[in-house]
């Protein structure tokens, strides 16, 4: 139980374009969504967390204009990379909660690279 | 706020002996504690979490930690280390009140090499 997938687990994007990450849950209601980026050899950062039905609550120092933050359903969150450039190339990680519980149930991360 | 430091950015260790990884954290409550694992190109997986009661916890793959108030840690350890074990660790502390959004504070990693 507590699977969460990602889609695409690959992505490569050209200077400019959008791309659209999906996150979902698959065994269980997400109430909460993270998204986090991770960078070579480095911890995960926090970018977002989404509940359901409401506004994504951006971190400090992420561009929510740039990134954006969908929780549309119990199931399903999308981030898009909108105008996407090379520095926003990347591992993107979601990962999902149920309500109450502090336990994260991760997907498998997104490979963004944009040329 | 909270905070999470593993002071081990690299443990290499032959197959067979026994791993010890550190794990201290600063957090004003009662912590909500985790180890996860990654593999290279992965996402993360839960090997074992705190929350309250028996301070010893035994998570997935052979694998136990030990929360200790008094020295602010949750050390993971195994005692035999196979090949397989070769990855990355982080230890995350869980933080936010009731009917908030439960973020979770991660160290920086500590990459695991195992030696035939």
């Amino acid at each position: 139980g507590a699977v969460v997938s990602q889609h695409p687990s690959r992505v490569i994007c050209k200077s400019g374009t959008s791309v659209k990450i999906e996150c979902r849950s698959l065994d269980f209601q997400a109430t909460t969504m993270f998204w986090y980026r991770q960078f070579p050899k480095q911890s995960l950062m926090l970018m977002a967390t989404s509940n359901e039905g409401s506004k994504a609550t951006y971190e400090q120092g992420v561009e929510k204009d740039k990134f954006l933050i969908n929780h549309a359903s119990l199931t399903l969150s999308t981030l898009t990379v909108t105008s996407a450039h090379p520095e926003d190339s990347s591992f993107y990680i979601c990962s999902a909660a149920t309500g109450g519980a502090y336990e994260q149930y991760f997907g498998p991360g997104t490979r963004l690279t944009v040329t | 706020a909270q905070s999470v430091t593993q002071p081990d950015i690299h443990i290499t260790v032959s197959e067979g002996a026994s791993l010890e990884l550190r794990c201290n954290y600063s957090y004003g409550a009662t912590p909500y504690l985790f180890w996860y694992v990654q593999s290279p190109g992965q996402g993360l997986q839960l090997l074992l979490k705190y929350f309250s009661g028996d301070t010893l916890v035994q998570g997935i793959k052979g694998f136990e930690a030990e929360f200790k108030r008094s020295q602010s840690s949750f050390n993971l350890r195994k005692p035999s280390v196979h090949w397989s074990d070769a990855a990355e660790y982080f230890c995350a502390v869980g933080a936010g009140s009731s009917g908030s959004a439960r973020q979770l504070t991660f160290g920086s990693g500590t990459q695991l090499t195992v030696l035939p």
